[in-house]
């Protein structure tokens, strides 16, 4: 069964610096996002992405966050400099013109 | 906008014991919903999912039904196991004031099954 796939599993990073988050989407999937989990809590919205642009993104989504499909098959997160409440597991889905979102596995993010 | 009221958890029930972990929504039109289960340490895992009103959706042991007259779609189980210990999340897809469609996710259900 296709699968997404999300790099690295586990990232800690120093406050301030960036950090690049990465998925494969599966292929043929059209729609893609970023969400995020504070540890414990809910998963929360952050961006969806179609043609190549940004369709929607939350308030959590400032101008230290942006996102990239640099070569058709990647789907990076960037946090430009990195808070301590940017701490929380980040996960990539994608979809197709359906209903179907698939999950990656996640990337725990630890700002220390 | 769309949103998503779950139980509040924890729920701890014994193995055997009968399961209802209550799901409502509010949309615009006519929203896609879902259960996903994240197992300890884990990602995000789809359980069920109904497209419209009056489907069921069922998976390993669970069931769903969507009420569009009640706006519900709570989750049932008739006999959890240890392994069902998870958090569930009740999820909703639907058009957004952007004309958007994405998930919006109910705040989850910690399940801790006692033998």
């Amino acid at each position: 069964e296709p699968e997404v796939t999300q790099t690295p599993s586990h990232q800690v990073t120093q406050m301030g610096q960036e950090v690049i988050l990465r998925c494969v989407p599966i292929s043929n999937h059209l729609y893609f996002y970023w969400y995020r989990q504070i540890l414990g809590q809910k998963v929360e919205f952050l961006v969806s992405f179609y043609n190549n642009e940004i369709s929607e993104k939350s308030e959590i989504f400032d101008d230290q966050f942006s996102v990239e499909r640099p070569d058709g098959s990647n789907f990076t997160l960037k946090i430009r400099s990195t808070k301590l409440e940017d701490s929380a597991m980040y996960f990539c889905a994608s979809k197709t013109g359906g209903r179907g979102y698939t999950f990656g596995s996640g990337t725990r993010l630890t700002v220390v | 906008g769309n949103s998503v009221t779950q139980m509040e958890g924890p729920v701890t029930l014994s193995e055997e014991a009968f399961l209802t972990i209550n799901c409502t929504y509010t949309a615009t039109g006519y929203p896609s919903l879902f259960w996903y289960v994240q197992y300890p340490g884990e990602g995000l895992q789809l359980l069920l999912k109904a497209t419209k009103a009056d489907d069921k959706g069922s998976n390993k042991g669970f069931e769903a039904t969507y009420r569009k007259e009640t706006t519900s779609f709570h989750l049932e189980k008739g006999s959890v196991q240890v392994s069902d210990s998870a958090v569930y999340f009740c999820a909703l897809s639907a058009l957004t004031n952007f004309g958007n469609e994405k998930l919006t996710f109910g705040t989850g259900t910690r399940l801790t099954i006692i033998p």
